[in-house]
Protein backbone atom coordinates (compact mmCIF):
# COMPACT_ATOMS: atom_id res chain seq x y z
CA UNK A 1 0.00 0.00 0.00
CA UNK A 2 0.92 3.48 -0.39
CA UNK A 3 1.27 5.43 2.81
CA UNK A 4 0.47 9.37 2.84
CA UNK A 5 2.32 11.36 5.89
CA UNK A 6 0.66 14.69 6.27
CA UNK A 7 2.26 17.56 8.48
CA UNK A 8 1.85 18.81 10.73
CA UNK A 9 -0.98 17.32 12.85
CA UNK A 10 -2.69 20.35 14.07
CA UNK A 11 -2.23 23.71 12.80
CA UNK A 12 -3.04 26.98 15.04
CA UNK A 13 -3.40 30.23 13.08
CA UNK A 14 -5.47 33.17 12.77
CA UNK A 15 -7.95 34.72 10.33
CA UNK A 16 -5.86 35.96 7.64
CA UNK A 17 -2.84 33.81 8.02
CA UNK A 18 -1.30 32.19 5.12
CA UNK A 19 -1.29 28.50 5.67
CA UNK A 20 0.51 25.45 3.95
CA UNK A 21 0.18 21.42 4.54
CA UNK A 22 2.46 18.96 3.03
CA UNK A 23 1.89 15.40 2.31
CA UNK A 24 4.42 12.92 1.60
CA UNK A 25 4.05 9.47 -0.53
CA UNK A 26 5.85 6.58 0.18
CA UNK A 27 6.55 5.95 -3.41
CA UNK A 28 5.52 8.42 -6.55
CA UNK A 29 1.67 9.11 -7.50
CA UNK A 30 2.58 11.08 -10.19
CA UNK A 31 -0.28 13.57 -9.86
CA UNK A 32 -2.75 11.24 -8.59
CA UNK A 33 -3.55 13.45 -5.40
CA UNK A 34 -6.38 15.18 -3.72
CA UNK A 35 -7.12 17.16 -1.07
CA UNK A 36 -10.46 17.27 1.32
CA UNK A 37 -11.91 19.50 3.62
CA UNK A 38 -14.00 18.23 6.43
CA UNK A 39 -15.98 19.43 9.18
CA UNK A 40 -17.12 17.82 12.50
CA UNK A 41 -20.27 15.85 11.82
CA UNK A 42 -19.86 16.00 7.52
CA UNK A 43 -19.13 14.87 4.86
CA UNK A 44 -15.60 15.11 3.26
CA UNK A 45 -15.72 17.97 0.78
CA UNK A 46 -13.11 17.32 -2.52
CA UNK A 47 -10.99 21.02 -2.78
CA UNK A 48 -8.32 20.00 -5.08
CA UNK A 49 -7.74 16.97 -7.31
CA UNK A 50 -4.59 15.93 -9.67
CA UNK A 51 -2.54 18.33 -7.21
CA UNK A 52 -3.54 21.85 -8.71
CA UNK A 53 -7.19 21.26 -10.37
CA UNK A 54 -9.49 23.54 -7.65
CA UNK A 55 -12.92 21.99 -7.18
CA UNK A 56 -15.74 23.93 -8.63
CA UNK A 57 -16.97 26.55 -6.36
CA UNK A 58 -13.55 26.72 -4.02
CA UNK A 59 -12.26 29.53 -3.27
CA UNK A 60 -9.64 31.05 -5.05
CA UNK A 61 -7.21 31.16 -1.70
CA UNK A 62 -7.15 27.05 -1.72
CA UNK A 63 -4.44 26.23 -3.98
CA UNK A 64 -1.74 22.93 -4.52
CA UNK A 65 1.02 21.97 -5.73
CA UNK A 66 3.75 19.46 -5.87
CA UNK A 67 4.27 16.14 -7.81
CA UNK A 68 6.35 12.73 -7.54
CA UNK A 69 6.15 12.52 -3.49
CA UNK A 70 5.88 15.54 -2.29
CA UNK A 71 2.73 17.79 -2.11
CA UNK A 72 1.18 20.65 -0.38
CA UNK A 73 -1.88 22.50 0.25
CA UNK A 74 -1.75 25.98 0.82
CA UNK A 75 -4.51 28.77 2.29
CA UNK A 76 -3.36 31.75 0.86
CA UNK A 77 -5.44 34.13 3.55
CA UNK A 78 -7.12 31.94 6.32
CA UNK A 79 -10.32 32.77 7.23
CA UNK A 80 -13.30 31.90 9.62
CA UNK A 81 -14.98 28.91 7.07
CA UNK A 82 -11.60 27.59 6.36
CA UNK A 83 -11.59 26.17 10.12
CA UNK A 84 -11.79 22.22 9.62
CA UNK A 85 -9.66 18.80 9.35
CA UNK A 86 -7.94 18.68 5.86
CA UNK A 87 -6.76 15.54 4.50
CA UNK A 88 -4.54 14.14 1.62
CA UNK A 89 -5.35 11.62 -0.76
CA UNK A 90 -3.63 9.76 -2.99
CA UNK A 91 -5.52 7.57 -5.88
CA UNK A 92 -2.75 6.32 -7.98
CA UNK A 93 -3.51 2.81 -7.07
CA UNK A 94 -5.65 0.77 -4.68
CA UNK A 95 -6.07 0.79 -2.25
CA UNK A 96 -6.50 4.39 -2.38
CA UNK A 97 -5.13 5.83 0.95
CA UNK A 98 -5.49 9.24 2.64
CA UNK A 99 -2.83 10.66 5.56
CA UNK A 100 -3.97 11.11 8.83
CA UNK A 101 -5.24 14.43 8.54
CA UNK A 102 -4.25 17.81 9.66
CA UNK A 103 -6.72 20.18 11.86
CA UNK A 104 -6.51 23.53 11.20
CA UNK A 105 -7.83 25.12 14.48
CA UNK A 106 -8.10 29.20 15.61
CA UNK A 107 -5.02 30.38 17.65
CA UNK B 1 -29.08 18.26 -8.03
CA UNK B 2 -26.08 15.07 -8.21
CA UNK B 3 -26.44 13.62 -4.57
CA UNK B 4 -26.08 10.36 -2.92
CA UNK B 5 -28.41 9.60 -0.01
CA UNK B 6 -27.21 7.36 2.60
CA UNK B 7 -29.76 5.02 5.07
CA UNK B 8 -30.35 5.97 8.71
CA UNK B 9 -27.75 5.45 11.77
CA UNK B 10 -28.28 1.71 13.13
CA UNK B 11 -27.32 0.64 16.28
CA UNK B 12 -26.55 -3.05 16.65
CA UNK B 13 -25.69 -5.79 19.09
CA UNK B 14 -22.43 -8.13 18.45
CA UNK B 15 -22.84 -10.76 16.01
CA UNK B 16 -26.24 -9.26 14.37
CA UNK B 17 -25.82 -8.57 10.34
CA UNK B 18 -26.10 -4.69 8.62
CA UNK B 19 -26.69 -3.79 5.33
CA UNK B 20 -26.49 0.15 4.38
CA UNK B 21 -27.39 1.62 1.30
CA UNK B 22 -26.47 4.47 -0.84
CA UNK B 23 -28.42 5.66 -3.29
CA UNK B 24 -27.71 8.27 -6.23
CA UNK B 25 -30.26 10.49 -8.27
CA UNK B 26 -29.24 12.92 -10.57
CA UNK B 27 -26.45 11.25 -12.47
CA UNK B 28 -26.04 8.22 -14.43
CA UNK B 29 -25.30 6.23 -11.14
CA UNK B 30 -24.28 3.02 -13.28
CA UNK B 31 -21.40 4.57 -15.03
CA UNK B 32 -19.42 5.82 -12.12
CA UNK B 33 -17.58 3.67 -9.03
CA UNK B 34 -19.15 3.98 -6.13
CA UNK B 35 -16.74 3.85 -2.64
CA UNK B 36 -17.04 3.37 0.65
CA UNK B 37 -15.15 4.89 3.63
CA UNK B 38 -14.81 3.97 7.04
CA UNK B 39 -14.25 6.89 9.90
CA UNK B 40 -13.65 5.86 13.18
CA UNK B 41 -14.87 7.94 15.73
CA UNK B 42 -12.10 10.77 16.40
CA UNK B 43 -9.96 8.88 13.14
CA UNK B 44 -9.24 10.03 10.29
CA UNK B 45 -10.87 8.54 6.72
CA UNK B 46 -9.79 5.27 5.62
CA UNK B 47 -11.07 3.54 2.15
CA UNK B 48 -12.87 -0.07 1.99
CA UNK B 49 -13.63 -0.22 -1.65
CA UNK B 50 -15.55 0.69 -4.35
CA UNK B 51 -17.79 -1.34 -7.24
CA UNK B 52 -18.88 -0.42 -10.59
CA UNK B 53 -22.81 -0.70 -10.55
CA UNK B 54 -22.72 -1.91 -14.36
CA UNK B 55 -21.14 -4.98 -13.92
CA UNK B 56 -20.41 -4.87 -10.49
CA UNK B 57 -16.82 -4.91 -10.66
CA UNK B 58 -15.35 -4.78 -7.34
CA UNK B 59 -11.71 -3.59 -5.11
CA UNK B 60 -11.98 -4.17 -2.03
CA UNK B 61 -8.90 -2.89 0.62
CA UNK B 62 -6.66 -5.52 1.25
CA UNK B 63 -6.77 -5.16 5.11
CA UNK B 64 -10.83 -5.27 4.96
CA UNK B 65 -11.52 -7.94 2.65
CA UNK B 66 -13.44 -10.61 4.21
CA UNK B 67 -14.56 -8.41 6.77
CA UNK B 68 -17.04 -6.87 4.41
CA UNK B 69 -18.87 -7.24 0.97
CA UNK B 70 -19.78 -4.49 -1.15
CA UNK B 71 -22.94 -4.93 -4.05
CA UNK B 72 -25.07 -2.46 -5.65
CA UNK B 73 -28.25 -2.43 -7.85
CA UNK B 74 -28.09 -0.51 -11.05
CA UNK B 75 -31.95 -0.99 -12.02
CA UNK B 76 -32.73 1.19 -8.32
CA UNK B 77 -29.55 2.79 -8.31
CA UNK B 78 -28.59 1.90 -4.95
CA UNK B 79 -24.73 0.86 -3.55
CA UNK B 80 -24.63 -1.75 -0.54
CA UNK B 81 -22.26 -2.12 2.23
CA UNK B 82 -23.03 -5.36 4.49
CA UNK B 83 -21.59 -7.21 7.37
CA UNK B 84 -22.72 -10.48 8.36
CA UNK B 85 -21.21 -10.62 12.06
CA UNK B 86 -20.92 -7.60 13.45
CA UNK B 87 -17.83 -6.80 15.58
CA UNK B 88 -17.91 -3.60 18.64
CA UNK B 89 -14.71 -2.31 16.07
CA UNK B 90 -16.89 -1.71 13.60
CA UNK B 91 -18.28 1.10 15.32
CA UNK B 92 -18.08 3.98 13.02
CA UNK B 93 -19.18 6.75 10.11
CA UNK B 94 -19.82 5.06 7.06
CA UNK B 95 -19.68 7.21 3.92
CA UNK B 96 -20.18 6.16 0.25
CA UNK B 97 -18.69 8.55 -2.43
CA UNK B 98 -18.73 8.83 -6.20
CA UNK B 99 -15.34 8.15 -8.18
CA UNK B 100 -15.52 10.79 -10.82
CA UNK B 101 -13.66 9.49 -13.70
CA UNK B 102 -15.43 10.61 -16.73
CA UNK B 103 -14.47 14.18 -16.34
CA UNK B 104 -11.35 13.60 -15.45
CA UNK B 105 -11.58 14.54 -12.07
CA UNK B 106 -10.39 10.65 -11.22
CA UNK B 107 -11.31 11.00 -7.62
CA UNK B 108 -14.11 11.13 -5.22
CA UNK B 109 -16.38 14.16 -5.97
CA UNK B 110 -19.94 13.34 -4.59
CA UNK B 111 -19.88 11.88 -0.85
CA UNK B 112 -23.25 10.99 1.05
CA UNK B 113 -23.88 12.40 4.12
CA UNK B 114 -22.56 9.21 6.27
CA UNK B 115 -24.45 6.55 8.23
CA UNK B 116 -23.08 6.16 11.59
CA UNK B 117 -23.11 2.36 12.53
CA UNK B 118 -23.00 1.38 16.12
CA UNK B 119 -22.40 -1.64 17.71
CA UNK B 120 -22.73 -2.66 21.19
CA UNK B 121 -23.49 -4.94 23.58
Amino acid sequence: DIQMTQSPSTLSASVGDRVTITCRASQSISSWLAWYQQKPGKAPKLLIYKVSNLESGVPSRFSGSGSGTEFSLTISSLQPDDFATYYCQQYKSYPWTFGQGTKVEIK
Amino acid sequence: ELQLVQSGAEVKKPGEALKISCKGSGHSFINYWIGWVRQMPGKGLEWMGVIYPNNSDIRYSPSLQGQVTISADKSISTAYLEWSSLKASDTAMYFCARRDWNSGRGTFDIWGQGTLVTVSS
